[in-house]
């Protein structure tokens, strides 16, 4: 499996603001994916990072709020734009293969809590 | 569209004790099935799939699930429970979109195991 880390793992932003979450990988993947966890809720998917063109978002999700990046086969960013406390959530990368039947392997996470 | 559903928000059950940890599916075409589990502040850890083959699979930590197509049910199961075993439970399924290979989550079960 593959080994995940994020950065930050935590933090605490105004209003207003925006913040830029870092997904790195140690070996190289096909598949990256943002996710959103709210407290209390289950996982909603934000976005596919494909590498070399633009994110794919999923309904409900915008590339001017949740601008992705995916420079290479081992990182991604996500940044969240305009905060509001209403993007207070966890946010989670995941990697997997291109194959359907691939688990995804999930970094830590990123705890956000917007003021 | 590809949805589970996990109808306990919560199971409790004693040490020692057999768990089950529900999980039903509506998918088209055939289900590629998962269990991950979500520690205190920790990320997704996967546990188990069902792709195709024996209805019972293994997982990691003594877990297995049964896959019964004409109930479309995928609980998770173990025989023996442990205090460690307590955290948050999530059943998905993956399929196939423009974006590559997706996983759809259940809403997350809560399991305590007493002493």
């Amino acid at each position: 499996s593959a080994v995940i880390s994020q950065k930050p793992s935590r933090d605490i932003c105004q209003r207003g603001t925006s913040l830029t979450i870092q997904c790195q990988v140690d070996s190289q993947v096909t598949m990256m994916f943002w996710y959103r966890q709210q407290p209390g809720q289950s996982l909603t998917l934000i976005a596919t990072a494909n590498q070399g063109s633009e994110a794919t978002y999923e309904s409900g999700f915008v590339i001017d709020k949740f601008p992705i990046s995916r420079p290479n086969l081992t990182f991604s960013t996500l940044t969240v734009s305009n905060m509001s406390p209403e993007d207070s959530s966890i946010y989670l990368c995941s990697v997997a293969g291109d194959r359907r039947g691939n688990e995804q392997f999930f970094g830590p996470g990123t705890r956000l809590t917007v003021l | 569209a590809q949805s589970v559903a996990q109808p306990e928000d919560q199971v409790n059950v004693a040490e020692g004790n057999p768990l089950t940890v529900k999980c039903t599916y509506s998918v088209s075409g055939n289900p590629y099935l998962f269990w991950y589990v979500q520690y205190p502040n920790r990320g997704l850890q996967f546990l188990l799939k069902y792709i195709t083959g024996d209805n019972l699979v293994k997982g990691s930590y003594g877990f297995e699930a049964e896959f019964n197509k004409s109930q479309t049910s995928f609980h998770l199961k173990k025989p023996s429970a442990l205090v460690s075993d307590s955290a948050l439970y999530f059943c998905a399924v993956s399929h196939l979109t423009g974006g590559g290979n997706k996983l759809t989550f259940g809403t997350g079960t809560q399991l305590k195991v007493e002493l």
